[in-house]
């Protein structure tokens, strides 16, 4: 059981350039999330998932895409990155029924240049 | 927008209890209670959560007051592990919508 896993782990773009941050769980979890963190700033939501083939905008959706075809899995793309992309994303799954602990990916660290 | 307000910062000895505190006026009658934290770099990690009653676990101990209103965090003997970013979080549990963190606050155990 690897809980949730992130690739990559650090990746450095060129602004314009396109790229998806991979995200899976094997917990058998419906609701996926993802969060980007800004130096000093707390957790915001992006885009979130209560099950395959549904998505939602969280609090900073611009600029960021997702789609959920299979339970396990939850990518991030970027379409054209921009420095103020600039960021450590975190992905996190949970039960959507009972158990609310949300678990959290190690994180992505994106530079923009 | 975060249903809770949070001071920015604490400071805690080591071996002393951390009583961190979160104000969530606006909670509704269905909304639980959660703490998250995140040390350095890592991902927030789940602590504890509650409805109205007191709850306590190997890590922590939250205390909700009568009304609701608010809530404490207890760390019964704190470590220089514990220095992180603690988060409280009001939802519904049971609930697809989104989980909205706010900035927390950042804890700092002194030795």
């Amino acid at each position: 059981n690897a809980g949730v896993t992130q690739t990559p782990k650090f990746q450095v773009l060129k602004t314009g350039q396109s790229m998806t941050l991979q995200c899976a769980q094997d917990m058998n979890h419906e609701y996926m999330s993802w969060y980007r963190q800004d130096p000093g700033m707390g957790l915001r939501l992006i885009h979130y998932s209560v099950g395959a083939g549904i998505t939602d905008q969280g609090e900073v959706p611009n600029g960021y895409n997702v789609s959920r075809s299979t339970t396990e899995d939850f990518p991030l793309r970027l379409l054209s990155a921009a420095p103020s992309q600039t960021s450590v994303y975190f992905c996190a799954s949970s039960y959507a029924q009972g158990r609310e602990t949300q678990y959290f990916g190690p994180g992505t660290r994106l530079l923009v240049l | 927008d975060a249903k809770t307000t949070q001071p920015p910062s604490m400071d805690c000895a080591e071996g002393r209890a951390a009583n961190l505190p979160c104000n969530h006026s606006t909670i509704s009658g269905n909304e639980y209670v959660y703490w998250y934290r995140q040390i350095h770099s890592q991902g927030p990690q789940y602590i504890i959560h509650g409805l109205k009653n007191n709850e306590t676990n190997e890590m922590a101990s939250l205390i909700i007051t009568e009304d609701r209103k608010s809530s404490t965090l207890i760390l019964p003997h704190a470590t220089l592990r514990d220095t992180a970013v603690y988060y409280c979080i009001v939802r519904v549990a049971n609930r697809d919508d989104k989980i909205i963190f706010g900035k927390g606050t950042r804890l700092h155990i002194l030795p």
